[in-house]
């Protein structure tokens, strides 16, 4: 099966950087993904590594290791807004073909003032 | 572009009923999917479909069943509505190829079970 672990909470003031940690144990993977849910919304899509190394979307990134079954999301100059749950989710194959998503139990980010 | 609608969005069930969750997507996506969403548990995959006519089970799908008989619906069904079953449903869905990266996500169904 699979697992993902990554921080239940973390906290961070208003303009600072912070970073969520995910490691997992997995087979057949394909890749890491990054999902942002605020109270009472939908998931959405954040970044997808699939090859080692840093991915950078405007004030997000994200960085794979495969070789350490490990992942991180990199948030920079934090907005209230940030304020949300973070999932990482694992990617990997399914028997007759497509593939299916296993996400962590995700980290609640508080950003304050 | 209405992408992935659930419907409903709120129901309350008594222990024994049943119901039907409904996912539609009209960005001809192969793949959906169902998750359920319970405090402190993050999101746990019941069922998914890999194209029209196909499901299989995920990590949680007991006490559930699934169809896709036409590729842009996929049903989520609860024959005999427990308490633990009370949660907020996810339906999603990913086109094939390089594009199966990104789910697009419903707003979500929140089913309280008494």
């Amino acid at each position: 099966g699979q697992s993902l672990e990554q921080p239940s909470e973390v906290t961070a003031v208003e303009g600072a950087i912070v970073q969520i940690n995910c490691t997992y144990q997995t087979s057949g993977f394909y890749g890491l993904s990054w999902y942002q849910q605020h109270d009472g919304g939908a998931p959405t899509f954040l970044s997808y590594n699939g090859l080692d190394g840093l991915e950078e979307t405007g004030r997000f990134s994200s960085f794979l290791s495969r070789s350490d079954s490990y992942g991180y999301l990199l948030l920079q100059e934090l907005q209230m807004k940030d304020s949300a749950s973070y999932f990482c989710a694992v990617r990997d194959r399914v028997t007759g073909g497509g593939n299916k998503l296993t996400f962590g139990t995700g980290t609640q980010l508080k950003v304050e003032l | 572009n209405a992408g992935v609608t659930q419907t409903p969005k709120f129901r309350v069930l008594k222990t024994g009923q049943s119901m039907t969750l409904l996912c539609a997507q009209d960005m001809n996506h192969e793949y959906m999917y169902w998750y359920r969403q319970d405090p402190g548990m993050g999101l746990r995959l019941i069922h998914y479909s890999v194209g029209e006519g196909t499901t299989a089970k995920g990590e949680v799908p007991d006490g559930y069943n699934v169809s896709r008989l036409k590729k842009q619906n996929f049903l989520l069904g609860l024959e005999s509505a427990a308490p633990s079953q009370t949660s907020v449903y996810f339906c999603a869905s990913t086109p094939g190829g390089t594009g199966a990266n990104v789910l697009t996500f419903g707003a979500g169904s929140r089913l309280t079970v008494l």
